[in-house]
């Protein structure tokens, strides 16, 4: 059975750089099943969408985030990965990874979330 | 794009059903049949319950159901138990490669 795994700082200095991991067990990351995402949910509120990619690196990011995301699947270690520059404090939040199958757009698998916080 | 618009809370009694709207625009909601519904109980993980406007994953009870008419989306929560308190979460496609999430209701039973 598929499981995702979340993993990075839990916290990051304003105007760094988030990295962030996602561990794919119980399936392979290549098998062209999903689309990976990243999903963030600031505390207390809504979620928000970052970004989908997949195995191949097509990636689809929020309009909003864009210029500012990057993510990457990693075959070799059966992982993919976020990376968030120039972060203020309103990129403190939950973040999840999550499956998503291709072109229906609706995310069926969640991992458990990781907190970053960032702060000074 | 602006986020989807849901009320902030709806609350209701055991036994009764509830109905959660979710409103977007002639490009998202009104458009595609891409509407999903997620439930999210405290502490923990959000959880698919609807896909496809309509469709239920397997294990999620039939209690909950889904609908569509223009531009707004529903979720309907029949024979409200205790346990079906929490937050809940519409998303749609956008298009142009856009995912559109809801600012979320939170249910309390009563």
């Amino acid at each position: 059975q598929l499981q995702l795994q979340e993993s990075g700082p839990g916290l990051v200095k304003p105007s760094e750089t988030l990295s962030l991991m996602c561990t794919v067990s119980g399936g392979s990351i290549n098998n062209g099943r999903y689309y990976w995402v990243w999903i963030r949910q600031s505390p207390g509120k809504g979620l928000e969408w970052i970004g989908s990619i997949y195995y191949r690196g097509t990636a689809y990011y929020n309009p909003s985030l864009k210029s500012r995301v990057t993510m990457s699947v990693h075959t070799s270690s059966n992982q993919f990965s976020l990376k968030l520059t120039s972060v203020t404090a309103s990129d403190s939040a939950m973040y999840y990874c999550a499956t998503a199958v291709p072109t229906l757009w609706y995310f069926d698998l969640w991992g458990r979330g990781t907190l970053v916080n960032v702060s000074s | 794009q602006s986020a989807l618009t849901q009320p902030a809370s709806v609350s209701g009694s055991p036994g009764q059903s509830i109905t959660i709207s979710c409103t977007g625009t002639s490009s998202d909601v009104g458009t595609h049949d891409l509407v999903s519904w997620y439930q999210q109980l405290p502490g923990n993980v959000p959880k698919l319950i609807i896909y496809e406007v309509t469709k239920r994953p397997s294990g999620v009870s039939i209690r909950f159901s889904g609908s569509k008419s223009g531009r707004t989306a529903s979720l309907t929560i029949s024979g409200l138990q205790a346990e079906d308190e929490g937050d809940y979460f519409c998303a749609s496609y956008g298009g142009s490669s856009n995912l559109l999430f809801g600012g979320g209701t939170k249910l309390t039973v009563l």
